[in-house]
């Protein structure tokens, strides 16, 4: 069965660095997104992404993230001066459609501890 | 705004009795999806059932069954026959037709599933 596979399972990163979350969605997949989770809280919508621009970002998105689909299969988040706050596990999923009937699959996560 | 809210931070159930997760949402979009991810303790999503605003029957997938109210903006999930491995962490989401795909999620219960 496809699936959306994420690396690295786990990052630890120091405070001020800069890190990349990568992605693979699903191949026939079009709608493409980003959410966090804090420890013990949550699941946070952080960014959709379709065709090749960003459709639509949370507050949580500010200019310290950026995402970008380099090439036909992957999905990166970036995280320009991480801070001790952007720790969580961070989730990409992807979808065929955006209808509200669609399901979206998720990727096992990558947690990210900052330092 | 859209609202997703779980009142059971958690719950303990023995093994091979039901359980009920309540989840209860706010939109003002005719038109939404409902969702319920687990996660278990190794952190990834797993997506369960759906069941969609204009259907009629409620949804069933093996042992989950959504109980699904709209006059009360209810979607509970049953979980039948519980296993020990259904101890974990349980998301209701929403998408509605005005955003991007994304998923608003609720705070989620932690269920334990006792011998």
């Amino acid at each position: 069965e496809p699936e959306v596979t994420q690396t690295p399972s786990h990052q630890v990163t120091q405070m001020g660095q800069e890190v990349i979350l990568r992605c693979v969605p699903i191949s026939n997949h079009l709608y493409f997104y980003w959410y966090r989770q804090i420890l013990g809280q949550k699941v946070e919508f952080l960014v959709s992404f379709y065709n090749n621009e960003i459709s639509e970002k949370s507050e949580i998105f500010d200019d310290q993230f950026s995402v970008e689909r380099p090439d036909g299969s992957n999905f990166t988040l970036k995280i320009r001066s991480t801070k001790l706050e952007d720790s969580a596990m961070y989730f990409c999923a992807s979808s065929e459609a955006r209808t509200q009937n669609t399901e979206a699959f998720f990727g096992q996560g990558t947690r990210l501890t900052v330092v | 705004a859209q609202k997703i809210t779980q009142t059971q931070p958690g719950m303990f159930v023995q093994e091979k009795e039901a359980v009920t997760l309540d989840c209860t949402y706010d939109t003002s979009d005719p038109s939404y999806g409902l969702f319920w991810y687990k996660q278990p303790s190794s952190g990834e999503m797993i997506f369960l059932i759906y069941q969609g605003s204009y259907d009629q029957q409620n949804a069933t997938e093996g042992r989950y069954s959504l109980n699904f109210q709209k006059a009360r903006k209810s979607a509970n999930l049953v979980i039948s026959a519980s296993q020990l491995g259904d101890s974990a962490m349980y998301f209701c989401a929403m998408r509605t037709t005005d955003s991007w795909g994304k998923l608003q999620f609720g705070a989620g219960t932690q269920v334990v599933v006792t011998p």
